[in-house]
């Protein structure tokens, strides 16, 4: 069975520093893996996504994340964070196995940037 | 392209009521999933549909729930006899089998936050 843990539910930086979002997984098959972002009272957005080939993966609003296998890790990352980066991060994994294709989801990382 | 709508935003209701909740997928979208999302938590999945057909449901899904897509469309999530426990965020997301990238990739809706006094 897949999960998703994601390391520290509160994150907070100052505008222009890097941000560092944890992610490690469980799966026992290659894992298909998104970051989505949510901001206050919306539905998700997907960010980026990895299923194969390049292990660094770049998304939208500068983001990108690296799958690590043998640390079992996606992590995602921004080198100068922006006010408008404030939102709560997902990190999923699709299930597979029959006609299921549902996401877990990891319980989310609310990022606060300072000005 | 107008992307994956959900009607109403916001329903309050008393315990002890009915509610239905409406999901439009972007078109030709193949898959549906409604997903719940309650305060301090990443979504859980509810229950899938390809095309009309309800292909798996979740434990979460209790005998009050009930999801239909009729005509492989647009998509229905009724609530009877509404608990506070309902109360959540409920979320449609849609997809195709395989797009572009050759995968599948799950669009959100903006969700349907339900508070039930």
């Amino acid at each position: 069975a897949q999960s998703v843990t994601q390391l520290g539910s509160h994150v907070s930086v100052s505008e222009g520093a890097l941000v560092l979002l944890r992610c490690n997984y469980s799966s026992s098959v290659p894992p298909y893996l998104f970051w989505y972002v949510q901001y206050p009272n919306q539905g998700l957005q997907l960010l980026l996504k990895y299923t194969t080939g390049a292990t660094l993966v770049k998304g939208i609003n500068g983001f990108e994340a690296e799958f690590k296998k043998s640390e079992t890790s996606f992590h995602l990352t921004k080198p100068s964070a922006h006010m408008s980066d404030a939102a709560e991060y997902f990190c999923a994994v699709r299930v597979y196995g029959g006609s299921q294709g549902n996401l877990i989801f990891g319980k989310g990382t609310k990022l606060s940037v300072k000005p | 392209d107008t992307g994956v709508s959900q009607d109403p935003r916001h329903k309050i209701t008393k315990r002890g009521q009915n509610v239905t909740f409406r999901c439009d997928p972007i078109s030709e979208h193949n898959r549906l999933y409604w997903y719940r999302q309650t305060l301090g938590q990443g979504p859980e999945f509810l229950t899938y549909f390809q095309n009309e057909a309800q292909l798996e449901k979740s434990r979460l899904l209790s005998d009050r729930f009930s999801a239909e897509r009729p005509k492989g469309s647009f998509s229905t999530l009724e609530i009877q006899r509404t608990e506070q426990g309902d109360s959540a965020m409920y979320l449609c997301a849609s997809s195709v089998s395989r797009d572009s990238s050759g995968w599948e990739t799950q669009y959100f809706g903006p969700g349907t936050r339900l508070l039930v006094l």
